[in-house]
């Protein structure tokens, strides 16, 4: 079953804006990921937050993470037409390192 | 070398037919994941092996049979499979399955169509 859900489901912005998503989900975690899968190939993890972790930041992408709220954010900085693609939160457990994934929101960036 | 491969690309296999999914990885992570994906859909979890052993089996059908060869290796043997059991496979592999930081590096996915 999903654990996180994803808002908004889509997203079109021009290049050179910024893009943000957000996740929200259900249970205590571990840490909290985001993925990227460009059309139906494999995915590539972007960033990882632990659960005492509030923000963290990788080149254009800005994660935060709210556990009072069971919420976190991707920003996306200076788009570019490569951002172009689907975008996953996962929420991990220590146990098993379980992932469970959130339904995506896709971006489309225009030229 | 921080791939993960998978063949084949695309299978296509009747309802009779056996065939087997392949993963390799070569980072010495000891923990490897089988997910399934339909499309427009999230990865859904099937198993997770740990060093060589079956950890994690999520209530999957028995005509999909996992096997860890060995730590590098990581196989999904299919056999009388549906139709709704077209997707997308994606195997992953993480360091273990302890600790608070363990990414999973996904393979580009086998793409399976049940006729």
């Amino acid at each position: 079953s999903q654990q996180g859900e994803e808002d908004p489901q889509a997203l079109s912005i021009q290049e050179g804006e910024n893009a943000t998503m957000n996740c929200s989900y259900k249970t205590s975690i571990n840490n909290l990921q985001w993925y990227r899968q460009n059309s139906g190939r494999g995915l590539v993890h972007l960033i990882l937050i632990r659960s005492n972790e509030r923000e963290k930041h990788s080149g254009r992408l800005r994660v935060t993470l709210d556990t009072s709220k069971k919420s976190s954010s991707l920003l996306i900085t200076a788009s570019r037409a490569a951002d172009t693609a689907s975008y996953f939160c996962a929420t991990g457990k220590a146990a098993g390192n379980k992932l469970t994934f959130g339904g995506g929101t896709r971006v489309l960036v225009k030229p | 070398d921080t791939e993960v491969t998978q063949t084949p690309k695309h299978l296509v296999m009747g309802m009779t037919n056996k065939k087997s999914l392949k993963c390799e990885q070569h980072m010495g992570h000891r923990a490897m994941y089988w997910y399934k994906q339909k499309a427009k859909k999230p990865p859904e979890l099937m198993f997770v092996y740990s060093y060589e052993k079956l950890s994690i089996n999520e209530s999957v059908p028995s005509r999909f049979s996992p096997e860890c060869p060995n730590s590098s290796l990581l196989n999904l043997h299919l056999h009388a499979l549906q139709p709704e059991d077209s997707a997308l496979y994606l195997c992953a592999s993480s360091q273990d399955l302890g600790g608070a930081k363990n990414e999973q590096f996904f393979g580009p996915g086998t793409r399976l169509t049940v006729l």
